[in-house]
């Protein structure tokens, strides 16, 4: 399976402020998404990044509050915007590799929003 | 309904134990079935895929029935490495690979 980096591990930031995370794979994949997972819950799927174009949002996710990049085929960039202590969350990326259907996710970047 | 239905236990076994989890879907035509592991403060790992025929993987065996739209996880000689939590998730039905995860199964191995 690929090898998924994210950057920042974890960040503190304060509300009404932005943070962007990066997820790095180490091959070409086909599908990479944004998930969250809050304190306690399971995962939830934010948007699907689309290479060269815009992302597909799941419902109750916006691109004003999640504005999602995806440049080429091994990065994709996820910003919350305008934080507030209800994004306290991790966030994750996962990918599907070429040839496959399985999905292997990346290690997650704590967010806690004060 | 939720789309995709756990017990969140937790299951407290002893070590050399065999346990097993259920899972139900809502979606008649979901399409790949798999079973996640997660450790706590960690990120999902695939444990194994769940396939029509039903499949095992060491001591690890996956069950899927699709008439009653249910999954099952039966664990084998429960390790203490074994305790965490098993996420059953669904393949919607759709163009691209949604995955649906249910809220997960905390299994606890005791020596």
């Amino acid at each position: 399976s690929a090898v998924i980096s994210q950057k920042p591990s974890r960040d503190i930031c304060q509300r009404g402020t932005s943070l962007t995370i990066q997820c790095q794979v180490d091959s070409q994949v086909t599908m990479m998404f944004w998930y969250r997972q809050q304190p306690g819950q399971s995962l939830t799927l934010i948007a699907t990044a689309n290479q060269g174009s815009e992302a597909t949002y799941e419902s109750g996710f916006v691109i004003d509050k999640f504005p999602i990049s995806r440049p080429n085929l091994t990065f994709s960039t996820l910003t919350v915007s305008n934080m507030s202590p209800e994004d306290s969350s991790i966030y994750l990326c996962s990918v599907v590799g070429i040839g496959t259907y399985e999905q292997y996710f990346g290690p997650g970047t704590r967010l806690t929003v004060t | 309904r939720k789309e995709v239905e756990q017990d969140p236990g937790p299951f407290n076994v002893p070590e050399g134990a065999t346990v097993a989890f259920n899972c139900t879907y809502s979606n008649s035509a979901s399409q790949s079935f798999f079973w996640y592991r997660q450790d706590c403060r960690k990120e999902p790992k695939l444990l194994m895929s769940v396939y029509s025929s039903g499949n095992e993987d060491g001591r690890f065996t996956a069950q899927l029935n699709r008439a009653s739209q249910y999954i099952s996880l039966l664990i084998r000689d429960s390790k203490l490495s074994d305790s965490a939590t098993y996420l059953c998730v669904v393949q919607a039905n759709t163009g691209f690979q949604k995955l649906v995860f249910g809220t997960g199964t905390r299994l606890l191995v005791s020596p």
